[in-house]
């Protein structure tokens, strides 16, 4: 598509459920990066792909965070036992390989009941 | 690992008059920098971005930049501000051997009529 691509905009789980957020990237575009921007904040980097590979997760904050990317498109970012701490719009982007052209996505909200 | 702030958390001015947003970047070496700009509920929009070259960037909407490596900073302007650019605007750094962007928090730009 046009730009990056996120589903669902919004999400409400429970504490304790699983939730999977997805990300298009636009076409082409080989790196692939997960941001979480919690309110009153700047983007906080989590995981960064580049092909199908996580080059680094550094910023992953625990084991119950998780993110793909089988075939070095879209990629799923899945969360574990949700906690209320997890509430926050987590955005995706992605930049050709050999460029830094950023660009994100509008994000998907989640909130943590 | 480089790093960036943002001094100012929120600046009000008045339309028409000039502005300037604040960033400093902590980097060992010549970075990549990036002002995107956030309105209420949307995504990161790319103002503009330093590679190399010329330290004084031009960007969209009437928007520039100055690198100024001595003081590590890389300071926003716009000669006449519109009430349409109240929004949020975050710098980034991007070290030259990785990939994975870093923001500061951010400052809040409110336009009075």
């Amino acid at each position: 598509g046009a730009g990056v691509s996120q589903t669902p905009s919004n999400k409400v789980t429970e504490k304790g459920k699983y939730v999977e957020l997805r990300c298009d990237p636009i076409s082409g575009h080989t790196a692939l990066y997960w941001y979480r921007q919690s309110l009153g904040q700047g983007p906080e980097f989590l995981i960064y792909f580049q092909g199908t590979g996580a080059a680094d997760d550094s910023g992953l904050p625990n084991d119950r965070f998780f993110a793909v990317r089988p075939e070095g498109s879209v990629s799923t970012l899945k969360i574990q036992r949700t906690e209320r701490g997890d509430s926050a719009v987590y955005l995706c982007a992605s930049s050709p390989r050999d460029g830094y052209g950023y660009t994100f996505g509008s994000g998907t909200r989640l909130t943590v009941v | 690992a480089q790093s960036v702030t943002q001094p100012d958390i929120h600046i009000t001015v008045s339309e028409g008059a000039s502005l300037e947003l604040r960033c400093n970047y902590s980097y060992g070496a010549t970075p990549y920098l990036f002002w995107y700009v956030q309105s209420p509920g949307q995504g990161l929009q790319l103002l503009l971005k330093y590679f190399s070259g010329d330290t004084l960037v031009q960007g969209i909407k009437g928007f520039e930049a100055e690198f100024k490596r001595s003081q590590s900073s890389f300071n926003l302007r716009k000669p006449s501000v519109h009430w349409s650019d109240a929004a949020e605007y975050f710098c980034a750094v991007v070290g030259y051997n990785n990939n994975d962007m870093r923001f500061g928090a951010g400052t809040r730009l409110t336009v009075k009529p």
